[in-house]
């Protein structure tokens, strides 16, 4: 099963433009973690942001939480045509502290 | 600081058999997961181990194994392989902080069972 569901499934943009995705979760959670992807390869941490936060930054990446909804949104600002790659939400709290992630969003950055 | 490194890269197998990955951790790190992430989905849970025991498994039969050794290093063993076994095999190791555990991959290996 998968705990975290992204939205939109995929998001294509041009350079210098915003990207936001969203990502929704079932139960309650201690944590949320967004990692990227490249082309099938192994992910990369990129955040993580604790259930008593509702936003956190590192460099040109947002986060916030709203654990009443039970939804997290991650926006990359000024992309870049490298942000290229897939994003997905990750949560603990299904099987403990062990991390289960959503299907992800496909980000394409346009040059 | 070394990073996770997976083996093999690709493999390809028959309905039937029985596949071996293998995963070195990241030094200082004593937890490794693994994650099965079939084409176009996010990554599965398969099981987490920690001091070379299992703690914590996701929704998969018992013909998927592992073992952690005491150099922190693990193995994905599956038994009997399926078509649908077919994926991108992914470990990563961990270190908890103050109860959340941050995920270094590896690169994966990507298995195909004919």
């Amino acid at each position: 099963s998968q705990q975290g569901e992204e939205d939109p499934q995929a998001l294509s943009i041009q350079e210098g433009e915003n990207a936001t995705m969203n990502c929704s979760y079932k139960t309650s959670i201690n944590n949320l973690q967004w990692y990227r992807q490249n082309s099938g390869r192994g992910l990369v941490h990129l955040i993580l942001i604790r259930s008593n936060e509702r936003e956190k930054h590192s460099g040109r990446l947002r986060v916030t939480l709203d654990t009443s909804k039970k939804s997290s949104s991650l926006l990359i600002t000024a992309s870049r045509a490298a942000d290229t790659a897939s994003y997905f939400c990750a949560t603990d709290g299904e099987y403990g502290n062990k991390l289960v992630f959503g299907a992800g969003t496909i980000l394409r950055v346009k040059s | 600081e070394t990073g996770v490194t997976q083996s093999p890269t690709h493999l390809i197998k028959t309905r039937g058999q029985q596949v071996t990955l293998r995963c070195s951790s990241q030094s200082g790190h004593n937890t490794v997961s693994w994650y099965q992430q079939a084409l176009g989905q996010g990554p599965q849970f398969i099981f987490q181990y920690y001091r070379e025991e299992e703690n914590g498994r996701g929704n998969f039969p018992p013909r998927f194994s592992g073992l952690q050794f005491p150099n922190y290093s693990s193995e994905l063993n599956v038994n009997a392989l399926e078509l649908d076994d077919s994926a991108l095999y992914l470990c990563a190791s961990s270190w908890e902080v103050r109860g959340a555990n941050v995920l270094t991959f590896g690169a994966g290996s990507r298995l195909t069972v004919l």
